[in-house]
């Protein structure tokens, strides 16, 4: 298993601003995995972050708009730029504990409100 | 585009009573089915994987059949309790492993 703290947990943020979401696992893991869920919707997979490599965006997901770091095995972050009220959302960060095919394990996810 | 279905949107139930509900997905590419609780406030918790045609799963009072032939899974709690209130998240996982989530069924257990 894995255990994964994510902050913050809930956010309010003004239009224009950016937020940046902290994720740390308690086990090395190779590859964490950034989700979004939008008011309504199904999760969906923003990214997936590699250790020492560049992050691997999804279909209708930007650098720019959502850049990733990955400094080590157990830490990553999400930052959320330049944000409108359309991203408003919750954001998960989750790891695959048993290698590819496995359960994921998932943080607890942050709340964001944009105004 | 792969599309997986949850159904209901949402479900009241009266504690006590039993319940089930579905996740239907396309039967090609299927690699594994996955079934997570997610409580407000708290993580998604993965519940199952199922990987095999005919696979059923059980946990306590909650268990999971799977038919990758017609392309549905069902989850059923026996008894439900005030605890079992929560949204619950099907996912396909494909050859690729990539996975494609459903929308959730949102449970509310009422006293």
């Amino acid at each position: 298993s894995a255990v994964i703290s994510q902050k913050p947990s809930r956010d309010i943020c003004q239009r224009g601003t950016s937020l940046t979401i902290q994720c740390q696992v308690d086990s090395q893991v190779t590859m964490m995995f950034w989700y979004r869920q939008q008011p309504g919707q199904s999760l969906t997979l923003i990214a997936t972050a590699n250790q020492g490599s560049e992050a691997t965006y999804e279909s209708g997901f930007v650098i720019d708009k959502f850049p990733i770091s990955r400094p080590n095995l157990t830490f990553s972050t999400l930052t959320v730029s330049n944000m409108s009220p359309e991203d408003s959302s919750i954001y998960l960060c989750s790891v695959e504990a048993q290698g590819l095919g496995g359960e994921l394990f998932f943080g607890e996810g942050s709340r964001l409100t944009v105004l | 585009i792969l599309n997986v279905e949850q159904s209901p949107q949402s479900l009241h139930v009266q504690e006590g009573d039993s319940t089930n509900f579905t996740c239907s997905f396309p039967s090609s590419n299927f690699y594994a089915l996955h079934w997570y609780r997610w409580e407000t406030a708290k993580s998604p918790e993965a519940l199952f994987v199922m990987t095999l045609n005919g696979d059923e799963k059980k946990k306590g009072r909650i268990s999971a059949t799977l038919n990758t032939k017609e392309g549905y899974s069902y989850l059923y709690i026996k008894g439900s309790q005030p605890e079992d209130s929560a949204t619950y998240l099907c996912a396909l996982g494909d050859s690729n492993y990539q996975l494609i989530w459903g929308a959730g069924t949102k449970l509310i257990i009422k006293p």
